[in-house]
């Protein structure tokens, strides 16, 4: 079973609404990423993590923030949600040296109407 | 620019025939390669990765991959498909140098017929 967790799985909100879309894993991974995919689509990287209180922004611009205050935590926020922000988000984490690969978490998929 | 191509969107397979699904990627020196299966409405799971060693690797469900270095390929096989194997398939590569980004391919989606 996953050791990384997100919720919601499914948010459906309205247009201008704050949420945040959280993130927890409980393996001591220092790395830790947040993707967008449209279904079915490939992976854009939004955001990543070196460790606590480092976090940078990925390939892909997003209106998204996020914050890593603790190692296990990885929220992601927006701020004001817009109908294009309508995707799945995926967290995932990895070791110091990522030799191992990624652990997903299950996804959250965010409706904006 | 460091890249990973999977040259097809879909392959379809019927169920006990052999399954390929292709990767290439274009990363300096010598990266770590990994094969992730997503299912509808799920997260990636990771099914293998090739690190040194061995050019054929074995991992999740009876999938294994074979790296070729001159070819610079990373192609995911299993030798009889089933219909639950059905599902998103992405090539991930990891260059050894300048960072720990991982690189995704844009995913083949794995049809087995019954």
């Amino acid at each position: 079973e996953a050791d990384i967790y997100q919720t919601p799985r499914y948010l459906v909100i309205g247009t201008g609404k704050k949420i945040t879309l959280e993130c927890s894993q409980t393996m001591g991974h220092d790395k830790m990423y947040w993707y967008q995919q449209d279904p079915g689509m490939e992976l854009h990287l939004i955001h990543y993590s070196y460790g606590v209180n480092s976090t940078e922004k990925g390939d892909l611009s997003s209106e998204s923030t996020v914050s890593r205050i603790r190692t296990e935590h990885f929220p992601l926020t927006l701020e004001s949600a817009r109908p294009s922000h309508t995707s799945q988000y995926l967290c995932a984490s990895s070791e110091v040296n990522n030799n191992y690969g990624y652990t997903f978490g299950s996804g959250t998929r965010l409706t904006v109407v | 620019a460091q890249s990973v191509a999977q040259p097809e969107d879909q392959v379809n397979v019927a169920e006990g025939n052999p399954l390929t699904v292709k990767c290439t990627y274009s990363v300096s020196g010598n990266p770590y390669l990994f094969w992730y299966v997503q299912y509808p409405n799920r997260g990636l799971q990771f099914l293998l990765k090739y690190i040194t060693g061995d050019n054929l690797v074995k991992g999740s469900y009876g999938f294994e991959a074979e790296f070729n270095k001159s070819q610079t390929s990373f192609h995911l096989k299993k030798p009889s498909a089933l219909v639950s194997d059905s599902a998103l398939y992405f090539c991930a590569v990891r260059p050894n140098t300048g960072g720990f980004k991982t690189i995704f391919g844009a995913g083949t989606r794995l049809f087995v017929k019954a």
